[in-house]
């Protein structure tokens, strides 16, 4: 089984809907991280958490909320879906440890409409 | 520059190597990565190379860091199909939580 699992895999919307994309672990981390990857532009930190209701903006926030309840558990949120939201989302965890790897969901494609 | 850069392309033949550039923005940054993004599929960590240290080698990979240049390069000896992907590079700037990714370069290995 994956250790970082992402659902839906695969998401189509419309403008204005609220939308809530879910990640999950296995790894026993404690820091998670949502990032967006749009063509040429690489991935950009929306939020990250370092520990149960611990939450923390990214770059570029705006537009997001997240909620983490649980260590396992960190969730996305579009409050009002807008198509500059179509991208590429990756759910990422790491531990404490200096180097700080990151190990990353397999993404879920969203689409507004 | 306020972004980590790299080109966004590169094609390579098989069996050629692969080489592959980035400039990243700190040059207190701690930790530098090589990430690798198959179609479909998430980021995995290729390789890491401290600030410390100029290179290292791992089978196939070396990582060449220049931090006065603040230059990081990826080589891949005797490239294969199965190298074909996205490759990004990422810094953990100093006293930054998170890490900071640059566009990514798309490897395409020619047959």
């Amino acid at each position: 089984d994956a250790d970082v699992t992402q659902t839906p895999r695969n998401r189509i919307t419309k403008t204005g809907k609220r939308i809530m994309l879910e990640c999950s672990q296995t790894k026993g981390h404690d820091r998670m991280y949502w990032y967006r990857q749009d063509p040429g532009l690489g991935l950009r930190l929306i939020y990250y958490s370092f520990d149960v209701k611990d939450i923390n903006k990214g770059e570029i926030s705006d537009g997001y909320s997240v909620s983490r309840q649980a260590q396992a558990k960190f969730s996305l949120s579009l409050e009002s879906a807008i198509p500059n939201q179509t991208a590429l989302y990756f759910c990422a965890t790491s531990d404490q440890q200096g180097r700080n790897e990151q190990f990353f969901g397999p993404g879920t494609r969203l689409t507004v409409l | 520059g306020e972004d980590v850069e790299q080109s966004l392309f590169l094609s390579v033949r098989e069996g050629d190597s692969s080489v592959i550039n980035c400039t990243y923005t700190d040059s207190s940054s701690t930790y530098l990565y090589w990430y690798k993004q198959e179609p479909g599929a998430g980021l995995q960590l290729l390789t890491y190379i401290f600030s410390n240290m100029d290179m290292k080698q791992d089978q196939r990979l070396t990582v060449l860091l220049n931090k006065k240049d603040k230059h990081l390069s990826l080589r891949i000896a005797d490239t294969q199909t199965g190298d074909s992907a996205i490759y990004f590079c990422a810094e953990r700037k100093t006293g930054a939580n998170n890490l900071f990714f640059g566009t990514g370069t798309r490897l395409t290995v020619i047959p």
